[in-house]
């Protein structure tokens, strides 16, 4: 079946150091790629999303592209800041219903 | 503000008892979720509804029930039948199709005390 495999945290970074957190995914067809971000406490929130092969997903920073090649849709970010501390889930669209197959999440902290 | 409510925050539960965490959202979306959340493991969906009166079993629907009688609304009954069912809830919301965007609520914890 489908499924998303990311990067175990958690990650440690200083403010300013650039950030990369690998997704790689497993899918039938050509499924939407998403980026969720959850602050502590709260629900998820959308981050960027691709819906086809090449896009790029982009917000606050934050980039992702879909690459069909490599099954892969790694985030990026080239300057964090410490406001960027939170955990980071990599998803997949799966079938016809549209519910998403989530990553186990990548807790990321930012230190001043 | 367009949105979907989840209540309440926090919630403790005896042993043997049933709960139920209300989910209603503002956004006209058809389509609702449940999801559940443990530590380290993401989130695993439990329910799902694409039309009222209508919903389907997700990964790991044993010890939950829902109802969907209204577009605005999806609550989760949390049963005795569910041998560990601490963990933080997530509401979910979407228009029906694939590669369409889920919002998510604020979620509900529950401690079984």
């Amino acid at each position: 079946g489908d499924s998303v495999t990311q990067m175990e945290g958690p990650v440690t970074l200083s403010e300013e150091a650039f950030l990369t957190i690998n997704c790689t995914y497993t899918a039938t067809g050509y499924p939407s790629l998403f980026w969720y971000v959850q602050y502590p406490g709260e629900g998820l929130q959308l981050l960027l999303k691709a819906t086809k092969a090449d896009d790029k997903g982009s917000n606050k920073g934050f980039e992702a592209t879909y690459r069909k090649e490599t099954t892969s849709f790694h985030l990026e970010k080239g300057s964090v800041q410490v406001s960027d501390s939170a955990v980071y889930f990599c998803a997949l669209g799966s079938g016809s219903q549209g519910n998403l197959i989530f990553g186990k999440g990548t807790k990321l902290s930012v230190k001043p | 503000d367009g949105g979907i409510t989840q209540s309440p925050k926090y919630l403790f539960r005896k042993e043997g008892q049933n709960v139920t965490l209300s989910c209603e959202q503002n956004l006209n979306h058809d389509a609702m979720y449940w999801y559940r959340q443990d530590p380290g493991q993401g989130l695993r969906l439990i329910y799902y509804s694409q039309i009222v009166n209508d919903f389907q079993k997700g990964d790991i629907a044993e010890g939950y029930s829902v109802s969907r009688e209204k577009k605005e609304s999806f609550p989760l009954t949390v049963t005795s039948a569910q041998k560990n069912p601490t963990a933080f809830y997530l509401c979910a919301s979407s228009i029906v199709g694939p590669g369409n965007t889920i919002y998510f609520g604020e979620g509900s914890w529950l401690t079984v005390v």
